[in-house]
């Protein structure tokens, strides 16, 4: 069964703490893994596509990375404006629907 | 980049009534448009999948004749909630994905059904 898990459920850093949010996938043909990011009372907002392994890519503090069964999104020196939940979410090749994990909840205080 | 749009933001209704919500995506042509409920602190779940001027394929568990789905235009897709009850209050998104993979998300509507 595909499946995406991420982890931790919740986070809460300092300002300036450097971190990594994961998200583990099993799927039959991974078309592509995406991250999102969602403030409270909002709609996802999108952040990347990686489609390979190995792939990275990056915006402002945030880079995200992808391996065979698993991707990293990685913030450095995060500020209070990078609190929000973060989804990760991958296509299969077969398909068009987005299989969402449960999210990590950052908090980033000053 | 891709900007979806929805209205209404917000709606309150009385039980029984039908509320219509909609979702356009204003720069890009939308060939297929996805409707998801999101419950509090929980992650988005689909309800359905829907192609310019084709029927809506709804996900297990959703009744096709209560949430009504129509993607008339490869700019709007609409979403009626017909005989509304409290147990379908709740945040519905709408995405639209346009030539690539991604998906671009609204800003969502939030339904209160008293």
């Amino acid at each position: 069964e595909d499946q995406v898990t991420q982890s931790p459920e919740a986070l809460r850093l300092q300002e300036g703490e450097s971190s990594s949010l994961n998200c583990s996938y099993t799927v039959s043909g991974l078309r592509g893994l995406f991250w999102y990011r969602q403030d409270p009372g909002k709609g996802p907002e999108f952040l990347f596509t990686l489609y390979s392994a190995g792939e990275e890519k990056e915006k402002e503090r945030l880079k995200a990375t992808l391996t065979k069964k698993e991707s990293f999104l990685h913030i450095t020196a995060p500020k209070p404006e990078d609190s929000a939940t973060y989804l990760c979410a991958v296509l299969r090749q077969a398909g068009t629907a987005l299989i969402f994990g449960k999210g990590t909840t950052l908090s980033v205080s000053s | 980049g891709a900007v979806v749009s929805q209205h209404p933001s917000r709606v309150i209704c009385k039980s029984g009534t039908s509320v219509k919500i909609e979702c356009r995506s204003l720069d890009f042509q939308a060939t297929t448009m996805f409707w998801y409920r999101q419950f509090p602190k929980q992650s988005l779940m689909l309800m359905a999948t829907s192609n310019e001027g084709s029927k809506a394929t709804y996900e297990q568990g959703v009744e096709k004749d209560k949430f009504l789905i129509n993607h008339a235009s490869l700019t709007l897709s609409t979403l009626t909630v017909t005989s509304a009850h409290p147990e379908d209050s709740s945040f519905y998104i709408c995405s639209a994905g346009g030539d690539t993979d991604t998906q671009y998300f609204g800003p969502g509507t939030r339904l209160t059904v008293l």
